[in-house]
C-alpha cells in the first residue's frame, strides 16, 4: 500500500504571497488531517477533511483554507502569508471507519521571507 | 486548552540500555494515545498505540504504558540502538463524536544514544 505523499518538499513564499500545499492520503484512507509544526515544537491541528468537507478546525484563522478531492487526496491552501507561517506543514491520513492510525507523510517545509 | 505533556525535553541514554520516555496528558476524555518517532526533516513515524481500556501493550523492543489514574503514558524502549536517535513525541486523540478525531501533540522529547 502506498504512504502519504506531500508535495513540494521545501517551498520559499513572501510575506502576503499565497500557498497551495497537496497531499495524496494512504490507499485505504478517508480522512485528511492538516497539522502545522513549528521549529521545537509538536505538530498543531489546522483542520480535517472528510467527504469532502471541513470536519472540523484548530485554532487557525479564515486565511487558512483547504480542499478533499474524490480521490481523498488534499490541498491546503494559505492566503496573505506571514512570517510566523514559516513552519513544516504535515498532512495525516486516517480511516474513519478503522478509527485508529494516523499515518503522516514527510510534510512540506514553507518559509515566508 | 488541554494539551498533552512530557517530562523530560532531552534523554540521553547508553547504546544497549532501555530507555523510558514520559507524557502527561490532561484530558480524561481521550481514548487513544499513539507514540511517534520524528527524525529530522522527516514527518512523525508511528511506533505503537494504545487504546484508553488497555493499559499496556508491546511490540518489537517497544512497550507502551498507559496509567489513567494519573493520566500518565510512557514509552520503553528495549535495547536502545543508536538508529532510535530522533525526537519522540506522544499524542492523544479525544473521543469524538462524528465530528474531527484531532491529535494533541506534546513538544516532544529528544533521545540521544550515546556508544
Amino acid at each position: 500500500e502506498t504512504g502519504v505523499t506531500q508535495s513540494p518538499t521545501h517551498l520559499i513564499k513572501t510575506r502576503g504571497q499565497q500557498v497551495t500545499l497537496r497531499c495524496s492520503s494512504q490507499s485505504g484512507h478517508n480522512t485528511v488531517s492538516w497539522y502545522q509544526q513549528a521549529l521545537g515544537q509538536g505538530p498543531q491541528f489546522i483542520f480535517q477533511y472528510y467527504r469532502e468537507e471541513e470536519n472540523g478546525r484548530g485554532n487557525f484563522p479564515p486565511r487558512f483554507s483547504g480542499l478533499q478531492f474524490p480521490n481523498y487526496s488534499s490541498e491546503l491552501n494559505v492566503n496573505a502569508l506571514e512570517l510566523d507561517d514559516s513552519a513544516l506543514y504535515l498532512c495525516a491520513s486516517s480511516s474513519r471507519d478503522r478509527g485508529r492510525g494516523y499515518t503522516f507523510g514527510s510534510g512540506t517545509r514553507l518559509t515566508v521571507v | 486548552g488541554e494539551s498533552v505533556g512530557l517530562h523530560l525535553p532531552t534523554l540521553s541514554v547508553q547504546e544497549g540500555d532501555n530507555s523510558i520516555i514520559n507524557c502527561a496528558y490532561s484530558n480524561s476524555a481521550s481514548d487513544y494515545f499513539i507514540w511517534y518517532k520524528q527524525e529530522s526533516g522527516k514527518g512523525p513515524q508511528f511506533i505503537i498505540d494504545i487504546r484508553s481500556n488497555m493499559d499496556k501493550r508491546q511490540g518489537q523492543r517497544v512497550t507502551v504504558l498507559l496509567n489513567k489514574t494519573v493520566k500518565h503514558l510512557s514509552l520503553q524502549i528495549a535495547a536502545t540502538q543508536p538508529g532510535d536517535s530522533a525526537v519522540y513525541f506522544c499524542a492523544e486523540r479525544m473521543a469524538s463524536s462524528g465530528t474531527a478525531s484531532k491529535l494533541t501533540f506534546g513538544t516532544g522529547t529528544r533521545l540521544q544514544v550515546t556508544l
